[in-house]
């Protein structure tokens, strides 16, 4: 049964901590999706990668968050120095980019990482 | 840039008929989706639709595409308890950037 998985479920942490989060997407999924969710905001998309290389990151807050693909099995987003204010749920999401009938595009998320920073 | 808008709650009797709303400004998007989010869970797709077709059908769900107003609708008919939820819509275009709204938090009543 493939799906995206993501570490750590939950993360408590101290302001000026560095977090880092994985995510493993589905093998032969060529697109990633890094997601933040909260109440205020909705879902804000920060970065996405097509075949490991990034495609938009204008979302990310670029002096402390970092998007990575060191391979085509793990995704990373980092954040140093974290603060109260990225306490949220943060998603990956993988898909395979559209090219010709039969693919629907569609996006598979992963649980998320619940973040706290205190 | 693109922006994608919802209404944030919505709340339904059991058995009622459940419209959900969507605006879109990307004209370029090519696909329009509805993901549907269970707490505590990551989103799940739940339809789609071609930007080249007005209406969708997939057994309780019906999907409306405007697309000079740039509007789409999802309508759930029968609601269940068990359709509560975050109804998410989302788009995307050419370039597979996917955006996604702020979420519908939907509430059916017993």
């Amino acid at each position: 049964d493939a799906r995206v998985t993501q570490t750590p479920r939950h993360k408590v942490t101290e302001m000026g901590q560095e977090v880092t989060m994985r995510c493993q997407p589905i093998l032969g999924h060529n697109t990633v999706f890094w997601y933040r969710q909260t109440m205020m905001q909705g879902l804000e998309l920060l970065a996405y990668f097509r075949n490991r290389a990034p495609l938009d990151d204008s979302g990310m807050p670029k002096d402390r968050f970092s998007a990575e693909m060191p391979d085509a099995t793990l995704a990373t987003l980092k954040i140093q120095p974290s603060e109260p204010r990225d306490s949220a749920v943060y998603f990956c999401a993988s898909g395979l980019a559209r090219s010709g009938q039969g693919n629907t595009g569609e996006l598979f998320f992963g649980e998320g990482s619940r973040l706290t920073v205190l | 840039g693109e922006d994608v808008e919802q209404s944030l709650f919505l709340s339904v009797r059991e058995g009622d008929s459940s419209v959900i709303n969507c605006t879109y400004t990307d004209s370029s998007s090519t696909y329009l989706y509805w993901y549907k989010q269970e707490p505590g869970a990551g989103l799940q797709l739940l339809t789609y639709i071609f930007s080249n077709m007005d209406m969708k059908q997939d057994q309780r769900l019906t999907v409306l595409l405007n697309k000079k107003d740039k509007h789409l609708s999802l309508r759930i008919a029968d609601t269940q308890t068990g359709d509560s939820a975050i109804y998410f819509c989302a788009e995307s275009s050419g370039t597979y950037k996917y955006i996604f709204g702020t979420g519908t938090r939907l509430k059916v009543l017993a």
